[in-house]
Parts: structure tokens; sequence; C-alpha cells
């Protein structure tokens, strides 16, 4: 159980053109979702924290207009970045916490990552 | 700075070597996990810690959570080349999980 899924896991695109990320937990509804950005041996670092039904909320440095997350439904979220440039090229993956979840664990199951290459 | 302190950030040992990566910090987390990372993947989640002083296995993986709740610690006993992996530790801090730097593993055969 609690099974994350993402979709592309790779993709290429041209530099001035947008992306879509998608993040589906498969077998749990999930009423937060996380977006991470990883660099290349390097941990996690959260971009945004997503709500079904609401607004996202951005981490400090994050621009909000230019990654614009949407979560629609308890099973999906989606991340979409904006006008990508060379410098958005990096690993991101998201996370989900499951709906009915004992504090004080707040685990979160990530997916297994989109690696994004803006050219 | 880091909320939590994770080191080492690199290790290289033998086969059948023991070794123990360290998570500090100076606050106090409601729980704390351990998850590992293969390259190319998602983290995948070992162990969550809860109560202060909790010990847990995992085969040859020994996790402790600080009596305080403010540091932790993952021994990996007789390590394997199969152990070879991104290891991060996670702090939950209100609504979200603070992540260590990570420490990578590399078990040489």
């Amino acid at each position: 159980g609690a099974v994350v899924s993402q979709h592309p896991s790779r993709v290429i695109c041209k530099s001035g053109t947008s992306v879509k990320i998608e993040c589906r937990s498969l077998d749990f509804q999930a009423t937060t979702m996380f977006w991470y950005r990883q660099f290349p041996k390097q941990s996690l670092m959260l971009m945004a924290t997503s709500n079904e039904g609401s607004k996202a909320t951005y981490e400090q440095g994050v621009e909000k207009d230019k990654f614009l997350i949407n979560h629609a439904s308890l099973t999906l979220s989606t991340l979409t970045v904006t006008s990508a440039h060379p410098e958005d090229s990096s690993f991101y993956i998201c996370s989900a916490r499951p709906l009915v979840v004992l504090a004080p664990t707040y685990e979160q199951y990530f997916g297994p990552g989109t690696r994004l290459t803006v050219t | 700075t880091q909320l939590l302190e994770q080191s080492p950030q690199f290790l290289s040992i033998q086969e059948g070597e023991n070794l123990t990566v360290y998570c500090n910090s100076s606050s106090v987390f409601s729980s704390l996990q351990w998850y590992r990372q293969e390259p190319g993947e998602g983290p995948v989640l070992l162990v969550t810690v809860v109560t202060g002083g909790e010990v847990k296995k995992l085969k040859r993986l020994t996790f402790q959570f600080g009596d305080a709740r403010k540091d932790s610690s993952l021994h990996i006993t007789a390590a394997q080349t199969g152990d070879t992996g991104l290891y991060l530790c996670a702090g939950a801090y209100g609504n979200k999980l603070v992540f260590g730097a990570g420490t990578i593993l590399r078990v040489k055969s």
C-alpha cells in the first residue's frame, strides 16, 4: 500500500515552454501533497505544500507564478513549470500524506521523481 | 543553517563493516523518519520513530531516537553492497518534514 506515482518520469523541453508533472496517490487519499526539488547528491528541498481544494503554500524563494500547483482531487496534484529555463533542470519529487494519518508521525510517501531537462 | 544536521555527508566502507549516521538538531521533533534513496528514484521510508529513547530494528539496521527527541542515529551492522545509497533523516516540524543534508553511503565489495 501507500503507492505514489509521478508522470512523466523524464521530460526534455525547450527553453520558454511549460511542462506539467502529475503526482497521484494510487491506493489512498491524500489531503496534503508536497513538491520537492533535488539537485544531484543533495537532499530534498521543499518547494510547496499543496492542500486539496485550496491554494498551495510556497516556501520562501520559490516563485509561485513560475511553479504552478493544482491539487484538484484527493489523489492528484500537478506541478507546472512555466516558461522553463535551463536552471529549472532538476529532479522533482512529490509526496503525499494519507488522509488518515496518526499524529505525530506525519509520514509522507514519495513518488519516483521526474527528471526535467530544459535545453 | 540546517534545522537538522546530518553527518557524515559521505561514507565509503568495505563490505562487512559497521557504520553509524547521525542526525542532530536544537529543535524538538514530534517524530523523525529515515529514508533511503537510490539514484533516479524517490526516497523510500525505512522507519518512523516517535517516542524519546525509542529503538527500532529493521534487520541489520538499528534506529534510535534521542531521549529529548532532538537527535537520532542509524546504525548498520555488517554492511552489504546493497546498502549503498543516499540516507536521509527527516523531522516532523509543524505540517512539514525537514530533511537533513543526507549521507551518501558506498559499500565496496
